[in-house]
């Protein structure tokens, strides 16, 4: 069966840098998306990575390994409008979007 | 980027009747559009892919004669909720692939949060 594995829920500091984790086991492997959704909204993509190394964007870094089917995202600087859900979907053979549980960020003063 | 809209955003409807939810892709074509489910906590639950000018392909378990799918054009979808009951509510996500999108990253209207009373 198709899995995405990621934490449920993590706690950080603001101003901290937090790192989430995420990996999967899918029939085959088209790329890897992070999505971030607030309560209540839409989710709202944030990056994509089909190559095996690190993408960066602003505050938000995300790395693929395919060999080791694994993911993390990483956020600096945090500030509190970072607290939300995070999402790690990946696209399998049949070009689905397998998405994950997500984790949920709370972000504490 | 890409901006895809929904209509409503929110809705209150009796058990029994029908609701229709309206998901658009304002600035591009969308070839494909996808309808997702979320419950309050969880994840997204994808429940059907249309594709423009075909049936849409339901995911296991969703039954497609309460939750009507139509994709008439490469900018609309419409999902229309049958005979609503409580357990029908819900927040309710479309999503849609451009045509042109090589990465096949989906773009998510706002939402529409369905309460059946």
């Amino acid at each position: 069966g198709q899995n995405i594995d990621q934490p449920t829920e993590m706690t950080a500091t603001e101003g901290a840098i937090v790192q989430i984790n995420c990996t999967y086991q899918t029939s085959g492997f088209n790329g890897l998306f992070w999505y971030q959704q607030h309560a209540g909204e839409a989710p709202t993509f944030l990056s994509y990575n089909v190559l095996d190394g690190l993408e960066e964007k602003g505050r938000f870094s995300s790395f693929l390994s395919r060999s080791k089917g694994y993911s993390y995202l990483l956020l600096k600087e945090l500030q509190m409008k970072d607290s939300a859900s995070y999402l790690c979907a990946v696209i399998d053979s049949n070009y689905q979007l397998i998405w994950g549980a997500g984790t949920k960020l709370i972000i504490k003063p | 980027g890409a901006v895809v809209s929904q209509h409503p955003s929110r809705v209150i409807c009796k058990s029994g009747t029908s609701v229709k939810i309206e998901c658009r892709s304002l600035d591009f074509q969308a070839t494909t559009m996808f309808w997702y489910r979320q419950f309050p906590k969880q994840s997204l639950m994808l429940m059907a892919t249309s594709n423009e000018g075909s049936k849409a392909t339901y995911e296991q378990g969703v039954e497609k004669d309460k939750f009507l799918i139509n994709h008439a054009s490469l900018t609309l979808s419409t999902l229309t909720v049958t005979s609503a009951h409580p357990e029908d509510s819900s927040f309710y996500i479309c999503s849609a692939r451009e045509v042109q999108e090589r990465n096949y990253e989906q773009y998510f209207g706002p939402g529409t949060r369905l309460t059946v009373t």
